[in-house]
Protein backbone atom coordinates (compact mmCIF):
# COMPACT_ATOMS: atom_id res chain seq x y z
CA UNK A 1 0.00 0.00 0.00
CA UNK A 2 1.28 3.34 -0.41
CA UNK A 3 1.50 6.10 2.07
CA UNK A 4 3.54 8.37 3.93
CA UNK A 5 4.71 6.32 7.34
CA UNK A 6 5.82 8.30 10.44
CA UNK A 7 8.20 6.79 13.28
CA UNK A 8 8.34 6.84 15.92
CA UNK A 9 4.44 7.43 17.21
CA UNK A 10 5.22 8.77 20.67
CA UNK A 11 8.66 10.14 21.42
CA UNK A 12 9.64 12.06 24.76
CA UNK A 13 12.72 14.42 24.35
CA UNK A 14 14.69 15.79 27.58
CA UNK A 15 15.26 19.51 28.04
CA UNK A 16 18.18 20.53 25.70
CA UNK A 17 17.92 17.14 23.73
CA UNK A 18 18.12 17.22 19.90
CA UNK A 19 15.08 14.84 18.48
CA UNK A 20 14.48 13.77 15.33
CA UNK A 21 10.97 12.78 13.71
CA UNK A 22 11.15 10.07 10.98
CA UNK A 23 8.82 10.79 7.51
CA UNK A 24 8.75 8.32 4.68
CA UNK A 25 6.75 8.41 1.88
CA UNK A 26 6.18 5.67 -0.97
CA UNK A 27 3.97 7.78 -3.32
CA UNK A 28 6.52 9.22 -5.49
CA UNK A 29 5.41 12.59 -4.45
CA UNK A 30 7.56 15.52 -5.06
CA UNK A 31 6.58 17.56 -2.44
CA UNK A 32 6.85 17.30 1.45
CA UNK A 33 5.94 18.94 4.48
CA UNK A 34 6.34 19.28 8.33
CA UNK A 35 3.45 20.76 10.24
CA UNK A 36 2.99 20.95 13.89
CA UNK A 37 -0.25 20.77 15.29
CA UNK A 38 -1.72 22.37 18.90
CA UNK A 39 -5.03 22.06 20.03
CA UNK A 40 -6.93 25.10 18.77
CA UNK A 41 -4.57 26.56 16.30
CA UNK A 42 -4.71 24.20 13.55
CA UNK A 43 -1.98 23.10 11.18
CA UNK A 44 1.02 25.25 11.14
CA UNK A 45 3.83 24.57 8.24
CA UNK A 46 7.49 24.16 9.72
CA UNK A 47 9.03 23.60 6.25
CA UNK A 48 8.43 21.66 3.09
CA UNK A 49 10.53 21.07 0.39
CA UNK A 50 9.88 20.59 -3.81
CA UNK A 51 12.74 18.54 -5.00
CA UNK A 52 15.56 16.32 -3.63
CA UNK A 53 18.39 19.03 -1.79
CA UNK A 54 16.20 21.57 -1.45
CA UNK A 55 14.03 22.97 1.16
CA UNK A 56 12.07 26.05 2.42
CA UNK A 57 11.09 27.35 5.93
CA UNK A 58 7.53 27.73 6.71
CA UNK A 59 6.08 29.69 8.97
CA UNK A 60 7.18 28.63 12.25
CA UNK A 61 10.52 27.53 11.27
CA UNK A 62 12.51 28.08 14.05
CA UNK A 63 14.04 25.24 16.14
CA UNK A 64 13.90 23.01 13.95
CA UNK A 65 16.06 21.50 10.98
CA UNK A 66 15.27 19.45 8.16
CA UNK A 67 16.91 17.71 5.18
CA UNK A 68 15.78 15.90 1.96
CA UNK A 69 18.43 14.03 0.52
CA UNK A 70 16.32 11.52 -0.88
CA UNK A 71 13.07 12.06 -3.04
CA UNK A 72 10.98 9.71 -0.26
CA UNK A 73 12.63 11.02 3.17
CA UNK A 74 11.98 14.04 4.76
CA UNK A 75 12.90 13.63 8.53
CA UNK A 76 12.64 16.48 11.03
CA UNK A 77 15.16 17.79 13.58
CA UNK A 78 13.80 18.95 16.64
CA UNK A 79 16.81 21.07 18.42
CA UNK A 80 17.27 22.49 21.83
CA UNK A 81 16.82 25.81 20.34
CA UNK A 82 12.97 24.83 20.46
CA UNK A 83 11.70 25.92 23.19
CA UNK A 84 8.47 24.30 23.36
CA UNK A 85 8.50 21.52 21.35
CA UNK A 86 5.59 19.47 23.22
CA UNK A 87 3.10 18.92 20.12
CA UNK A 88 1.47 16.83 17.33
CA UNK A 89 4.06 16.67 14.41
CA UNK A 90 2.50 15.75 11.04
CA UNK A 91 4.16 14.68 7.50
CA UNK A 92 2.58 15.17 4.57
CA UNK A 93 3.45 14.66 0.71
CA UNK A 94 1.84 16.12 -2.53
CA UNK A 95 1.76 15.14 -6.01
CA UNK A 96 3.42 18.38 -6.81
CA UNK A 97 3.49 21.63 -4.87
CA UNK A 98 0.46 23.76 -3.81
CA UNK A 99 -1.70 21.31 -5.88
CA UNK A 100 -3.76 18.61 -5.24
CA UNK A 101 -4.28 17.70 -1.90
CA UNK A 102 -1.55 16.74 0.73
CA UNK A 103 -1.46 13.30 2.04
CA UNK A 104 -0.61 13.10 5.74
CA UNK A 105 1.11 10.59 7.80
CA UNK A 106 -0.61 9.48 11.01
CA UNK A 107 1.66 11.71 13.10
CA UNK A 108 4.25 11.98 15.97
CA UNK A 109 3.26 13.28 19.43
CA UNK A 110 6.31 14.80 20.88
CA UNK A 111 6.45 15.32 24.82
CA UNK A 112 9.32 17.61 26.97
CA UNK A 113 10.42 15.29 30.00
CA UNK B 1 -2.83 37.84 7.95
CA UNK B 2 -4.35 34.01 8.71
CA UNK B 3 -5.63 33.15 4.37
CA UNK B 4 -7.98 30.88 5.81
CA UNK B 5 -11.02 31.62 8.77
CA UNK B 6 -12.64 28.83 9.91
CA UNK B 7 -15.71 28.36 12.42
CA UNK B 8 -16.43 27.40 14.89
CA UNK B 9 -14.47 25.88 16.63
CA UNK B 10 -16.43 23.36 18.47
CA UNK B 11 -19.82 22.35 16.75
CA UNK B 12 -22.41 19.75 18.83
CA UNK B 13 -25.15 18.35 16.69
CA UNK B 14 -27.93 15.70 17.23
CA UNK B 15 -27.75 12.81 15.70
CA UNK B 16 -29.50 13.08 11.99
CA UNK B 17 -28.99 16.99 11.65
CA UNK B 18 -26.75 18.92 9.86
CA UNK B 19 -23.63 20.15 10.66
CA UNK B 20 -22.72 23.22 8.76
CA UNK B 21 -18.84 24.53 9.19
CA UNK B 22 -17.64 27.56 7.84
CA UNK B 23 -14.83 28.30 6.15
CA UNK B 24 -13.34 31.50 4.16
CA UNK B 25 -10.37 32.87 2.14
CA UNK B 26 -8.80 35.93 1.33
CA UNK B 27 -6.18 35.24 -2.00
CA UNK B 28 -8.26 35.27 -5.12
CA UNK B 29 -5.35 33.38 -6.50
CA UNK B 30 -6.09 30.15 -4.60
CA UNK B 31 -7.84 27.44 -6.95
CA UNK B 32 -8.36 24.24 -5.01
CA UNK B 33 -10.63 24.07 -1.01
CA UNK B 34 -9.93 20.73 0.36
CA UNK B 35 -11.33 19.83 3.61
CA UNK B 36 -10.13 17.47 5.95
CA UNK B 37 -11.02 15.08 8.50
CA UNK B 38 -9.16 13.91 11.37
CA UNK B 39 -9.90 11.45 14.54
CA UNK B 40 -7.57 11.87 17.80
CA UNK B 41 -4.41 10.18 17.35
CA UNK B 42 -4.46 9.98 13.73
CA UNK B 43 -3.28 12.53 10.72
CA UNK B 44 -5.61 14.39 8.70
CA UNK B 45 -7.22 12.77 6.14
CA UNK B 46 -8.99 14.39 2.63
CA UNK B 47 -12.66 14.24 2.74
CA UNK B 48 -14.27 16.01 -0.42
CA UNK B 49 -12.34 18.80 -2.00
CA UNK B 50 -13.90 21.93 -4.71
CA UNK B 51 -12.38 24.07 -7.37
CA UNK B 52 -13.77 27.15 -8.36
CA UNK B 53 -15.26 25.94 -11.40
CA UNK B 54 -18.34 24.35 -9.86
CA UNK B 55 -20.70 25.76 -7.29
CA UNK B 56 -21.54 23.05 -5.34
CA UNK B 57 -19.34 19.31 -5.15
CA UNK B 58 -21.54 16.68 -3.22
CA UNK B 59 -19.81 13.02 -1.88
CA UNK B 60 -22.68 10.58 0.24
CA UNK B 61 -23.60 13.31 3.40
CA UNK B 62 -20.97 15.51 2.29
CA UNK B 63 -21.49 18.70 0.78
CA UNK B 64 -19.14 21.81 -0.09
CA UNK B 65 -20.79 24.91 -1.65
CA UNK B 66 -18.29 27.39 -3.31
CA UNK B 67 -19.29 31.27 -3.13
CA UNK B 68 -16.52 32.97 -5.30
CA UNK B 69 -18.49 36.55 -4.58
CA UNK B 70 -17.95 35.76 -0.74
CA UNK B 71 -15.18 33.87 -0.60
CA UNK B 72 -16.64 30.91 1.20
CA UNK B 73 -16.78 27.52 1.31
CA UNK B 74 -18.35 25.72 3.67
CA UNK B 75 -18.52 22.35 4.59
CA UNK B 76 -22.36 20.91 5.04
CA UNK B 77 -22.71 17.05 6.18
CA UNK B 78 -26.24 15.89 5.76
CA UNK B 79 -27.85 12.93 8.71
CA UNK B 80 -24.92 13.95 10.91
CA UNK B 81 -23.74 10.04 12.71
CA UNK B 82 -21.88 9.95 15.73
CA UNK B 83 -19.10 8.33 13.74
CA UNK B 84 -19.08 11.60 12.09
CA UNK B 85 -17.58 13.16 15.45
CA UNK B 86 -14.04 14.23 14.61
CA UNK B 87 -12.05 17.46 13.88
CA UNK B 88 -12.54 19.19 10.60
CA UNK B 89 -10.04 21.00 8.84
CA UNK B 90 -10.64 23.37 5.60
CA UNK B 91 -7.41 24.34 3.35
CA UNK B 92 -6.45 26.21 0.47
CA UNK B 93 -3.95 26.45 -1.91
CA UNK B 94 -3.33 28.13 -5.80
CA UNK B 95 -1.59 26.29 -8.62
CA UNK B 96 1.20 28.93 -8.71
CA UNK B 97 1.21 28.53 -4.96
CA UNK B 98 3.85 26.22 -3.10
CA UNK B 99 2.27 25.62 0.24
CA UNK B 100 -1.34 24.89 1.55
CA UNK B 101 -3.26 27.11 4.26
CA UNK B 102 -5.11 25.48 6.34
CA UNK B 103 -8.10 26.79 8.79
CA UNK B 104 -8.10 26.35 12.78
CA UNK B 105 -9.91 23.23 12.76
CA UNK B 106 -14.18 22.90 14.20
CA UNK B 107 -14.02 19.69 16.67
CA UNK B 108 -17.51 18.04 15.77
CA UNK B 109 -19.72 15.88 18.26
CA UNK B 110 -22.37 14.58 17.09
CA UNK B 111 -24.60 13.24 19.83
CA UNK B 112 -27.10 10.22 19.66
Amino acid sequence: DGGITQSPKYLFRKEGQNVTLSCEQNLNHDAMYWYRQDPGQGLRLIYYSQIVNDFQKGDIAEGYSVSREKKESFPLTVTSAQKNPTAFYLCASSIISGTGFNTFGSGTRLTVV
Amino acid sequence: QQQVKQSPQSLIVQKGGISIINCAYENTAFDYFPWYQQFPGKGPALLIAIRPDVSEKKEGRFTISFNKSAKQFPLHIMDSQPGDSATYFCAASSSGGNQFYFGTGTSLTVIP
